[in-house]
């Protein structure tokens, strides 16, 4: 099973500051026609979780510009460019490359 | 509006069974994948399980966790998904999801339920 690794565990964030969530997978989750398969997702409190982030940089449709994924292979990250009050919830990334699907252990990102 | 609603949760002592269902609104849901997944309390996100689309034979699969005790299957007919859960633990007590899974541009899920419990105890 591919093992996903988040960090960090907590970030305490203030308004209008950038933030960064870095996820690490135990094998490289590009496939061979260069497609990163990790997706984020946002489970805001109380609700069920949603998408942010699809193929490691696509924003999925609603999602504010201000969320931005990249990195490739083992190595993925979420950016807040400029986080806002309504960002505050646990952050998953997933690999969806290949069966069983994993998720990271989450990152709680909360307003300081 | 788009709805996945899930129902059939409650409580049920270690060793018996119980089945969930996922009924999909506002949504095209014979052509899609359907997963759930299961989130203990306080726990971060579990897959359980896939049931894939007619057109790919409505394959599933399983995590190893609960493999041979967990079966998913699907109506299309009643745009209904299923999780059959026996020999339960104490351990699958969590709130489990329905989720549709989208393959055409990415591998994601878009939609979500917003999720029953399932509370295994003596």
């Amino acid at each position: 099973d591919i093992v996903m690794t988040q960090s960090p565990l907590s970030l305490p964030v203030t308004p209008g500051e950038p933030a960064s969530i870095s996820c690490r997978s135990s094998q490289s989750l590009l496939d061979s026609s260069g497609y990163n398969h990790v997706d984020w997702y946002l489970q805001k409190p109380g609700q069920s979780p949603q998408l942010l982030i699809y193929l490691g940089s696509n924003r999925a449709s609603g999602v504010p510009d201000r969320f931005s994924g990249s990195g490739s292979g083992t190595d993925l990250t979420l950016k807040i460019s400029r986080v806002e009050a309504e960002d505050v919830g646990v952050y998953y990334c997933m690999q969806a490359l290949q069966i069983p699907l994993t998720f990271g252990g989450g990152t709680k990102v909360e307003i300081k | 509006e788009v709805q996945l609603v899930e129902s059939g949760g409650g409580l049920v002592q270690p060793g018996g069974s119980l089945k969930l269902s996922c009924a999909a609104s506002g949504v095209t849901f014979s052509g899609s994948g359907i997963h759930w997944v299961r989130q203990a309390s306080g726990k971060g996100l579990e897959w359980v399980g896939r049931i894939r689309s007619k057109a790919d034979s409505y394959a599933t699969a399983y995590a190893a966790s609960v493999k041979g005790r967990f079966t998913i299957s699907r109506d299309d007919s009643k745009n209904t998904a299923y999780l059959q859960m026996s020999s339960l633990k104490t351990e699958d007590t969590a709130v489990y999801y329905c989720t549709r899974h989208v393959e055409r541009s990415g591998r994601y899920f878009d939609y979500w339920g917003q999720g029953t419990l399932v509370t295994v105890s003596p």
